[in-house]
């Protein structure tokens, strides 16, 4: 069936180090979004990337969607404790007649930094 | 204002036992869905309903019946709880099924053990 593939599965940094996660799909895909899940919490929105090639920047984040729309990546830089969580890609595969796509979720990359 | 509110928070069960979850939003969205994610944190779609009409059911055992008597209420029974089921479950919602611009917002989550 269809997956995306999410690594690393942890990262521990160091406050101030950067910090980036990749998502790799078997099939080519509709749009990735990116959620936050912080401990204890729930997976909250942080964004989406429609367009081939697409980058997006809030922040200290930068996120990017491959050309072939198949890989999407999240960069933080210079982290921060407020970082902490597990960040989750999504890709919507290509919708289909009367159904919409489906929302496949990566693993996950648990980041944890230290002060 | 809770916009996806999910109850209980805490469900702690012994096996064989029947549970439900209560899951309402009120954001006006048309389509919710029930999430779990294991110890791992992997988050794994269940079923999900486009104005109170079944459209995802991933391979989930009989055990497990979701009712949607509303678009804003969608609720999940597990019939015959067993160890495996031990898990968080999210519900969510999102405005249409699998649309491109429809972000999930998900509930605070319902941590389930089974004893």
């Amino acid at each position: 069936g269809q997956q995306v593939m999410q690594i690393p599965q942890y990262q521990h940094v160091q406050e101030g180090e950067d910090f980036t996660t990749y998502c790799n799909s078997s099939t080519t895909l509709s749009n990735i979004q990116w959620y936050k899940q912080r401990p204890g919490g729930h997976p909250v929105f942080l964004i989406q990337l429609v367009k081939s090639g697409e980058v997006k920047k809030q922040k200290r984040l930068t996120f990017q969607f491959g050309e072939a729309k198949k890989n999407s990546s999240l960069h933080i830089t210079a982290t921060q404790t407020t970082d902490v969580g597990t960040y989750f890609c999504a890709g919507l595969t290509t919708l289909t007649y009367n159904q919409g796509g489906k929302l496949i979720f990566g693993q996950g990359t648990e980041l944890s930094v230290k002060p | 204002d809770t916009a996806v509110s999910q109850t209980p928070k805490y469900l702690v069960t012994q096996m064989g036992n029947d549970k439900s979850i209560k899951c309402e939003q009120n954001l006006g969205h048309d389509t919710m869905y029930w999430y779990k994610q294991d110890s791992k944190k992997f988050l794994k779609i269940m079923f999900s309903y486009n104005n109170k009409e079944l459209i995802i059911n991933e391979t989930v055992p009989n055990r497990f019946s979701p009712k949607s008597p509303d678009k804003a209420h969608l609720n999940l029974h597990i019939n015959s709880l067993e160890l495996g089921d031990s898990a968080v479950y999210f519900c969510a919602s999102s405005q249409g099924l699998g649309r491109v611009y429809s972000p999930l917002h998900f509930g605070n989550g319902t941590r389930l053990t089974v004893t």
